[in-house]
């Protein structure tokens, strides 16, 4: 009964390799997100999706592109990685979109490492 | 200036202390507040959002001060569980802004 699943929950690749982590959510939720976790514990937001649309694009590199085929899903596609990219990447989902109030449940995180 | 700021920490205190969390945000149109709390190693978890007239929940209490620009979050008779980092989240028109954290360990 996982409400914001992510795979994987580790991820340790090399530099200049392009991967990929996928969330999914089972709370009917219309707003998805990604947050990045440095070594700093700064969180970051990434990304949103509402019904699937980006409502927010924060400066990111365009390495990053994240892609929801549906609303319970949104993945996030890293090209070419770099050793800055190693933090941990949370998903997370809200019922309304962020204008309004509201609880984010975030998935349990996937740990990048890039060497 | 950091949108939103925190002291660190870390917080080390007894079990039943009382100890205090304050957190400054830097956009005086914010709109909603939260803390949220975060394991070591774990996702981030709503502890509770925080009311213009301020809000108690259980051992915890939350303030919001939107004249000087600061939440704060109050715990009372502290237990070895509410050990953790606790984040001070702060709405604006479309983002969420999480502060960097305080670290609260709770000793026997």
């Amino acid at each position: 009964d996982t409400a914001v699943s992510q795979t994987p929950k580790y991820l340790v690749t090399q530099m200049g390799n392009d991967k990929s982590i996928k969330c999914e959510q089972n709370l009917g939720h219309d707003t998805m997100y990604w947050y990045k976790q440095d070594s700093k514990k700064f969180l970051k937001i990434m990304f949103s999706y509402n019904n699937k649309e980006l409502i927010i694009n924060e400066t990111v590199p365009n390495r990053f592109s994240p892609k929801s085929p549906d609303k319970a899903h949104l993945n996030l596609h890293i090209n070419s990685l770099e050793l800055g990219d190693s933090a941990v990447y949370f998903c997370a989902s809200s019922q309304v979109a962020a204008r309004r109030a509201d609880t984010q449940y975030f998935g349990p995180g996937t740990r990048l490492t890039v060497l | 200036r950091k949108e939103v700021e925190q002291d660190p920490g870390p917080f080390n205190v007894p079990e039943g202390a009382t100890v205090a969390f304050n957190c400054t945000y830097s956009n005086s149109a914010s709109q909603s507040f939260f803390w949220y709390r975060q394991d070591c190693r774990k996702e981030p978890k709503l502890l509770m959002s925080v009311y213009s007239s301020g809000n108690e929940d259980g051992r915890f209490t939350a303030q919001l001060n939107r004249a000087s620009q600061y939440i704060s979050l109050l715990i009372r008779d502290s237990k070895l569980s509410d050990s953790a980092t606790y984040l001070c989240v702060v709405k604006d028109n479309n983002d969420m802004r999480f502060g960097a954290g305080t670290r609260l360990t709770v000793k026997p």
